[in-house]
């Protein structure tokens, strides 16, 4: 089936620094991943849209300079949580979208990525 | 704007007995479609079922069934002969065939007790 990988699966950080978390589409090639943060028993809130060679499209909200996208090939997402601060600690989760998908509607799900900032 | 409500934070069920969780959805779109996931303690998001919006029977997989009720945007997910182990949080979630993107409810969690 389709697998998503997701690294690091967990990464302490201190404050002000940078955290590169990549997310990479195993078996599949995927036009669109998606990136998704989540607070402790809350649900999943889409951050941002990423295609293949092309700008992510981000959510209303969401600081574009702040949450660095790039999605330089058809296997891999990088999100660049950059300037860290504890309030930017959660849990982040990618999902891939596979290039066969002809309406796009499926998408399969990384481990999550559980950031805490110091 | 698309929306999905889940009404249950928590749910108890006993072990071997069904469960049905509630999701009920809101969307101007014509085609759509619409998901249950599983999220265990470990994070990871497994997926259960799919329904498209123009499909004339209810989705089954194995123990999970989901009860599209159209008219009423209802999309409930039917557990059968509960496990302790699909004790975890449940989320549905739509999705527009124009944007793609998925949207999720707040979630329910279930706990099976034995």
């Amino acid at each position: 089936g389709a697998v998503v990988s997701q690294h690091p699966s967990r990464v302490i950080c201190k404050s002000g620094t940078s955290v590169k978390i990549e997310c990479r589409s195993l078996d599949f090639q995927a036009t669109t991943m998606f990136w998704y943060r989540q607070f402790p028993k809350k649900s999943l809130m889409l951050m941002a849209t990423s295609n293949e060679g092309s700008k992510a499209t981000y959510e209303q909200g969401v600081e574009k300079d702040k949450f660095l996208i790039n999605h330089a090939s058809l296997t891999l997402s990088t999100l660049t949580v950059t300037s860290a601060h504890p309030e930017d600690s959660s849990f982040y989760i990618c999902s891939a979208s596979p290039l066969t998908s002809g309406g796009a509607d499926e998408q399969y799900f990384g481990p999550g990525t559980r950031l805490t900032v110091t | 704007a698309q929306k999905i409500t889940q009404t249950q934070p928590g749910m108890f069920v006993q072990e071997k007995e069904a469960v049905t969780l509630d999701c009920t959805y809101d969307t101007s779109d014509p085609s759509y479609g619409l998901f249950w996931y599983k999220q265990p303690s470990s994070g990871e998001m497994i997926f259960l079922i799919y329904q498209g919006s123009y499909d004339q029977q209810n989705a089954t997989e194995g123990r999970y069934s989901l009860n599209f009720q159209k008219a009423r945007k209802s999309a409930n997910l039917v557990i059968s002969a509960s496990q302790l182990g699909d004790s975890a949080m449940y989320f549905c979630a739509m999705s527009s065939l124009q944007n793609h993107k998925l949207v999720f409810g707040a979630g329910t969690i279930l706990r099976v007790k034995s």
